[in-house]
């Protein structure tokens, strides 16, 4: 088991660009978000789905999109790249149901220029 | 306003003797509360538990305290180690409050254990 994967490790990004954070596990977990982590705040919910085809916001979701077409990957996308969204980004998947612990991936950091 | 508050941003401790790592939160909803390890590079990983029927959860060295009067919780860590010198998050969730999977974390507390 590879567990959560994430792909790119670094990225660097100028203002306005957009790209998509990969995110996979290989776990048949239902449950998958994305997080960001910032100095001094701890994690923040963006997004998460509860299943292939749902999806729902988190706390900070303005200025990501994503998508849940399979149970195995779950791509956050930066559509129009800003210095605010400068951060590491973690990934976490889970079985529903209580008491599920979630698994973290690696984390990408990514720098908005 | 922050919901889960750990209010030491780091603790210092020496090798052998007891860490003891505190978390607060406001909301009233949450009923199951987590810990979690993070070393520089690495994403999270889980540590350890607690549903608000219970007041304590061992797992070998790991012990939570849970007081939901106070809506306090704490982590010892007896003996500690310098591998567990990490950052530790405190989490917690409101399984029973139609937001079941939705995680809200601590700002973390730096944990060095020295030899």
């Amino acid at each position: 088991n590879a567990g959560v994967t994430q792909t790119p490790k670094f990225q660097v990004l100028k203002t306005g660009q957009s790209m998509t954070l990969q995110c996979a596990q290989d776990m048949n977990h239902e449950y998958m978000s994305w997080y960001r982590q910032d100095p001094g705040m701890g994690l923040r919910l963006i997004h998460y789905s509860v299943g292939a085809g749902i999806t729902d916001q988190g706390e900070v979701p303005n200025g990501y999109n994503v998508s849940r077409s399979t149970t195995e990957d779950f791509p956050l996308r930066l559509l129009s790249a800003a210095p605010s969204q400068t951060s590491v980004y973690f990934c976490a998947s889970s079985y529903l149901g209580s008491y599920n612990e979630q698994f973290f991936g690696p984390g990408t950091r990514l720098t908005v220029l | 306003d922050q919901q889960v508050k750990q209010n030491s941003p780091s603790l210092s401790v020496q090798e052998g003797r007891i860490s003891i790592l505190n978390c607060d939160y406001t909301n009233s909803m949450f009923d199951y509360f987590l810990w979690y390890k993070k070393y520089p590079a690495e994403g999270p990983t889980f540590l350890i538990s607690i549903s608000s029927i219970k007041d304590k959860n061992e797992d070998g060295r790991f012990t939570v305290f849970l007081n939901k009067s106070a809506k306090h919780l704490s982590l010892h860590i007896v003996p500690s180690q310098p591998g567990d010198s990490a950052v530790y998050f405190c989490a917690a969730s409101a399984l029973g409050g139609g937001s079941n999977y939705k995680l809200t974390f601590g700002k973390g507390t730096l944990l060095t254990v020295n030899p």
